[in-house]
């Protein structure tokens, strides 16, 4: 079974616009740690956003926020106000396991977002 | 400081070649892995090495080998090149404890793009 299911291949949305990138996550472990990540079309990785499981507050950083529902094990990326810069792949990620950052992820297959001017 | 770096940025090899993938980090991190991206699979886990010392298989193995040759510095390597591992390699590095975002985040080297023919 995927223990991180990103639903949408494809996202559109217009400048200016909100959007929300689905990922529901699948673990038996009390502690984990939930990743967004962004990747541009030059390829490098770029570190959004992280969501701890015992974190009571969902994670905002800038124009981001995490929609961490964990009854329902999803971790929904907010975009507020798109920009054309954020046309990239993104990725959701988990970390299991402890409350340090020493394991690896195990990343979802990614959204494309494209912003439309 | 440089973050992660990897070595090379781009590789041609012909089927059965060998070679070898550098990485190296200037944070002190304890934890170091390599992914590889392929499309539409996001980022799996080849290798990961938790402290210097120690190393793990990931998701994917098989015609790999890994060699931490001190905290900083962990090499991929292939004996003998497939077309199958044509792929975007990336390497990471993380730590635990501490406070912040340095307590959890992974931090990703520009990749490596390898072409098998």
């Amino acid at each position: 079974a995927q223990k991180i299911t990103q639903t949408q291949p494809g996202m559109f949305v217009q400048e200016k616009e909100a959007v929300t990138l689905d990922c529901t996550y699948d673990t038996s472990d009390q502690s984990y740690g939930l990743f967004w990540y962004k990747q541009p079309s030059s390829g490098e990785m770029i570190f959004l956003i992280y969501q701890g499981s015992y974190d009571e507050q969902n994670a905002t950083e800038g124009r981001y926020s995490l929609n961490f529902q964990k009854a329902r094990k999803s971790a929904n990326l907010v975009i507020s106000a798109s920009q054309l810069g954020d046309s990239a792949m993104y990725f959701c990620a988990m970390r299991e396991g402890g409350r340090g950052g020493n394991t690896p992820l195990v990343f979802g297959k990614g959204t494309r977002l494209s912003v439309i001017a | 400081n440089a973050g992660v770096t990897q070595t090379p940025k781009f590789q041609v090899l012909k089927t059965g070649q060998s070679m070898t993938l550098q990485c190296a980090q200037d944070m002190n991190h304890n934890s170091m892995y390599w992914y590889r991206q392929d499309p539409g699979m996001g980022l799996r886990l080849i290798y990961y090495s938790a402290s210097e010392g120690t190393t793990d298989k990931g998701e994917v193995p098989n015609g790999y080998n890994v060699s931490r040759l001190n905290k900083r510095e962990f090499s991929l390597r292939l004996e003998s090149a497939a077309p199958s591992q044509t792929s975007v390699y990336f390497c990471a590095s993380s730590d635990w404890g501490g406070q912040g975002r340095g307590a959890y985040e992974q931090y990703f080297g520009p990749g490596t793009r390898l072409t098998v023919t």
